[in-house]
C-alpha cells in the first residue's frame, strides 16, 4: 500500500513570507496529525484530524499557524507569516482511526528554512 | 513533559542484539509502552508496543519489567539499515497522543 505522501520535500523561504505544505494520507485512513520537528528533538504534534474535522489543535500557533482538510482526505499546512523558529521538518502523519493502539504511519516530511 | 528517560546515544556492533534501556517509573496502570524509530531524512516508524507482557513482532522484541517502570527494546541482529533514533514513548489507554522525547541515537558499526 502507499504511505503517508508529502510534498514538497523541501522549502527556503524568508522571514513574513507565506508557505504551504500538502499531505495525502494512507487511503482509508480517517484520522490525520501534523507534527513539528525542530533539529535535534522529537516530533512535537500540531494538529489532529478526524476525517474533515479538528479533534485538537491545542498547540497550533493560530495566529500564524492554519490547517484544512477539506473533504476528509488530503490536508494543507499554510504559516503566513513565516518566522525564524518556524525552521522545522513538519511531518504529516495518518492513522486508521484515533484509538490508543492505532498506529500512526509517517510521510517523509517537509525540511523548511526561514532566512 | 516527556514520560520517560533514554540514554542519548549508544553504538553496537553490527549482527549483534542491541539492547535499547528506557525507564518510565511514573508509569501508570493504563499506559501502554511505544517504541518509534527516526532514520535519517525519514518519519518516525512504528517498532512495538507493549502494556505489561512481553511482545516480539518481525522488527523487535519488548521486555517491560514487572513492576513495569522500566522496558527494553530489543533488536535482534543490528544492520547498518539499523542506524536511526530510538524514541520510547508512553501513551495512555484510548488517547491518541505520541509526544515524543529526545531519543536514543543508535549507531550500528561494521
Amino acid at each position: 500500500e502507499a504511505g503517508v505522501a508529502q510534498s514538497p520535500r523541501y522549502k527556503i523561504i524568508e522571514k513574513r513570507q507565506s508557505v504551504a505544505f500538502w499531505c495525502n494520507p494512507i487511503s482509508g485512513h480517517a484520522t490525520l496529525y501534523w507534527y513539528q520537528q525542530i533539529l535535534g528533538q522529537g516530533p512535537k504534534l500540531l494538529i489532529q484530524f478526524q476525517n474533515n474535522g479538528v479533534v485538537d489543535d491545542s498547540q497550533l500557533p493560530k495566529d500564524r499557524f492554519s490547517a484544512e482538510r477539506l473533504k476528509g482526505v488530503d490536508s494543507t499546512l499554510k504559516i503566513q507569516p513565516a518566522k525564524l523558529e518556524d525552521s522545522a521538518v513538519y511531518l504529516c502523519a495518518s492513522s486508521q482511526s484515533f484509538t490508543s493502539t492505532d498506529t500512526q504511519y509517517f510521510g517523509p516530511g517537509t525540511r523548511l528554512t526561514v532566512l | 513533559d516527556a514520560k520517560t528517560t533514554q540514554p542519548t546515544s549508544m553504538d553496537c556492533a553490527e549482527g549483534r542484539a542491541a539492547n535499547l534501556p528506557c525507564n518510565h517509573s511514573t508509569i501508570s496502570g493504563n499506559e501502554y509502552v511505544y517504541w518509534y524509530r527516526q532514520i535519517h531524512s525519514q518519519g518516525p516508524q512504528y517498532i512495538i508496543h507493549g502494556l505489561k507482557n512481553n511482545e516480539t513482532n518481525e522488527m523487535a522484541s519488548l521486555i517491560i519489567t514487572e513492576d513495569r517502570k522500566s522496558s527494553t527494546l530489543i533488536l535482534p541482529h543490528a544492520t547498518l539499515r539499523d542506524t536511526a533514533v530510538y524514541y520510547c514513548i508512553v501513551r495512555v489507554m484510548n488517547d491518541y497522543k505520541l509526544s515524543f522525547g529526545a531519543g536514543t541515537t543508535v549507531t550500528v558499526r561494521a
